[in-house]
């Protein structure tokens, strides 16, 4: 029962290059966020999705994009990534909008630098 | 704009002792607050939640109480174990309205034993 998986667990990457972070759900969850935990600013959401085949921006959408062509899977994508992008990425998926007894259920996170 | 305002920053208690984490929100429309407790190097987990018909909820050693009229939220440890250190998450959402969680900026709580 793996529930949430984030690919890779760490990644160091030079200013400029590009990469995808891949999440992956197998509890066949309707919505899937992408978040950033930065020191002293706790989860801050990039981008979300409602369904397959959607995607909507967070709080912090800028230098991000996002695919959600299956369900189960969610990917982040850094076109040419920056210092400010150094961060620990969290994955979650929820059946429902967060509700009573619908949590949202997180990996364990990316760790990116980038130098 | 910080919708949800999290204190302390961070927490030190002696083993037995009581942990309070404390939280106020701005949106009127939040109707479902939960926290979140995340271990060193692991996501955040669901811990407790509450909805503001009731002013509080106990699971446990860990007890949320919420005044809605002050629009204040915060969780309670009694009996605090070091397998409690870990950092803690308020959040508030509203079930009517958008998806997203918003989390407080968290606590570092550390128990000694």
């Amino acid at each position: 029962n793996a529930g949430v998986t984030q690919t890779p667990k760490f990644r160091v990457l030079k200013t400029g290059q590009s990469m995808t972070l891949l999440c992956a759900q197998d509890m066949n969850h309707e919505y899937m966020y992408w978040y950033r935990q930065d020191p002293g600013m706790g989860l801050r959401l990039i981008h979300y999705s409602v369904g397959e085949g959607t995607t909507a921006k967070g709080e912090v959408p800028d230098g991000y994009n996002v695919s959600r062509l299956k369900k189960q899977n969610f990917l982040l994508g850094l076109e040419s990534a920056a210092p400010s992008q150094t961060s620990v990425y969290f994955c979650a998926s929820s059946s429902d909008r967060g509700r009573f007894g619908q949590p949202q259920h997180f990996g364990d996170g990316t760790r990116l630098s980038i130098l | 704009q910080q919708q949800v305002k999290q204190s302390p920053q961070s927490l030190i208690v002696q083993k037995g002792g009581i942990s309070i984490i404390n939280c106020a929100y701005e949106n009127t429309a939040f109707d479902y607050f939960p926290w979140y407790q995340q271990f060193p190097g692991k996501g955040p987990a669901l811990l407790i939640a509450i909805r503001p018909d009731v002013s509080e909820k106990k699971e446990g050693r860990f007890t949320i109480s919420f005044n809605k009229s002050a629009k204040q939220f915060s969780l309670h440890i009694m009996d605090s174990q070091p397998g409690d250190s870990a950092t803690y998450f308020c959040a508030a959402t509203s079930q009517g309205g958008s998806e997203k969680l918003v989390f407080g900026k968290g606590t570092k709580l550390t128990v000694n034993p």
